[in-house]
Order: structure tokens, then C-alpha cells, then sequence
């Protein structure tokens, strides 16, 4: 696979479940990034990691829980979500996190939280 | 603190008429512009971005964008639509010296045969 690859595409969850979404990138990027995409609202950038190390946490509650194994992979761990949590999931990645780069992102995860 | 407006939230266009996505934004030191393009059940993909240089930047599938600096703007055009360029456009600006992109609300354009 090429590119930045997300699953599940679709997730239902409950307001109790624990879930996380998983993102890959095969770009050989060392800069990783979560958005949450709502209607009719500009994406919200959640967090940055650069070499496996995060350098953003824009005020995202805590029931989001990031991890960054590696370059190569970026999870996004949920758990006692609230139904306006439900969104669409953006994963994007860049070979640094520099001005003026280009972001590549995935298809994103469809979140409902029941 | 920087932030991006775009102007229309949606545009619907006739096949083959020209069409501007307007965009401004603002800033208190110089920037980087970015138009990306998100297709149904797609994710975003760069369209154009201005950096530095020609105020006119070209895109791909035909899209260019002008950066004006006296009016902060950056609106995107394209001579000749097609039904393919139906899509959701977001602008985005990037702060010289920061390390966040912002993006603004997005306007889905409507591309009618």
C-alpha cells in the first residue's frame, strides 16, 4: 500500500466502549497528525508528533489518548466519548513538521458515538 | 493569532463556466497558503500552496490561486469546470516561524451538467 492508510473506516461506539484508530503512513515521513473534521467546521488540529515525539496537544480532553509507536504508525486510543465527539477522523502526515510542507492525509475514520 | 475565512460555504457552478473560491485570511507576520481538495469519502489532497515568489500559483487539474497581500487573500479559480471538481476546497495558512496549519470552514462546490 502507498500513502497514509486509516481503519476502521467506520466506527460505532458506545458512550462506555474503549476503541482506538490506527493510522500508517508508507511516505517515510518523520511528522504525524491527528484532526477531527465536523460539519460545516474547520478542521481541528488535536495533535503533532515529530520523530515519535508530541509537540502539539491543542486543549483536546483527555478521554482522546494519542500514541506514536513509531514514524510509521499513530493511534488515536477513545474511550467515555460523548455523542459530540462524533466526527470524522483525519490522520496526516509530513516529512517534518515545517512551514510551507505539504500535509498527505488519509481517508479518515467516521466516529459515531451512541 | 492567524485564522482563515472562506467565504461561501457552498458554490454551485454550471459545467464549463468559470468559478472563484474566495478565500481570506489573517495574520501579523508573513505566511504560507495552502488550497487542498477533499473528494467523497476521501481525505484532503494538495491542490496548490504559495510560498514564496510568482503571486500566481498553478495548480493541478487546471486550478490557480492569487496571493494578495494588500487584501489577504487568496482566492482560488478555475477557467472551466467539470462535474469531476465536485468537492469540498479548504484553504489553510501557515505562520512563518509556527507549526500549525489552520484551515478554514471549507466550501463545497457543485458542479450541475
Amino acid at each position: 500500500e502507498t500513502g497514509v492508510t486509516q481503519t476502521p473506516r467506520h466506527l460505532v461506539m458506545g458512550m462506555t466502549n474503549k476503541k482506538s484508530l490506527k493510522c500508517e503512513q508508507h511516505l517515510g515521513h518523520n511528522a504525524m497528525y491527528w484532526y477531527k473534521q465536523s460539519a460545516k467546521k474547520p478542521l481541528e488540529l488535536m495533535f503533532v508528533y515529530s520523530l515519535e515525539e508530541r509537540v502539539e496537544n491543542n486543549s483536546v480532553p483527555s478521554r482522546f489518548s494519542p500514541e506514536c509507536p513509531n514514524s510509521s504508525h499513530l493511534f488515536l486510543h477513545l474511550h467515555t466519548l460523548q455523542p459530540e465527539d462524533s466526527a470524522l477522523y483525519l490522520c496526516a502526515s509530513s516529512p517534518q513538521n515545517r512551514e510551507g510542507e505539504t500535509q498527505y492525509f488519509g481517508p479518515g475514520t467516521r466516529l459515531l458515538v451512541l | 493569532a492567524q485564522s482563515v475565512t472562506q467565504l461561501d460555504s457552498q458554490v454551485p457552478v454550471f459545467e464549463e463556466a468559470p468559478v472563484e473560491l474566495r478565500c481570506n485570511y489573517s495574520s501579523s507576520v508573513s505566511v504560507y497558503l495552502f488550497w487542498y481538495v477533499q473528494y467523497p469519502n476521501q481525505g484532503l489532497q494538495l491542490l496548490l500552496k504559495y510560498l514564496s515568489g510568482s503571486t500566481l500559483v498553478k495548480g493541478i487539474n487546471g486550478f490557480e490561486a492569487e496571493f494578495n497581500k494588500s487584501q489577504t487573500s487568496f482566492h482560488l479559480r478555475k477557467p472551466s469546470v467539470h462535474i469531476s471538481d465536485t468537492a469540498e476546497y479548504f484553504c489553510a495558512v501557515h505562520n512563518t516561524g509556527g507549526f500549525k496549519t489552520i484551515f478554514g470552514a471549507g466550501t463545497r462546490l457543485f458542479v450541475k451538467a
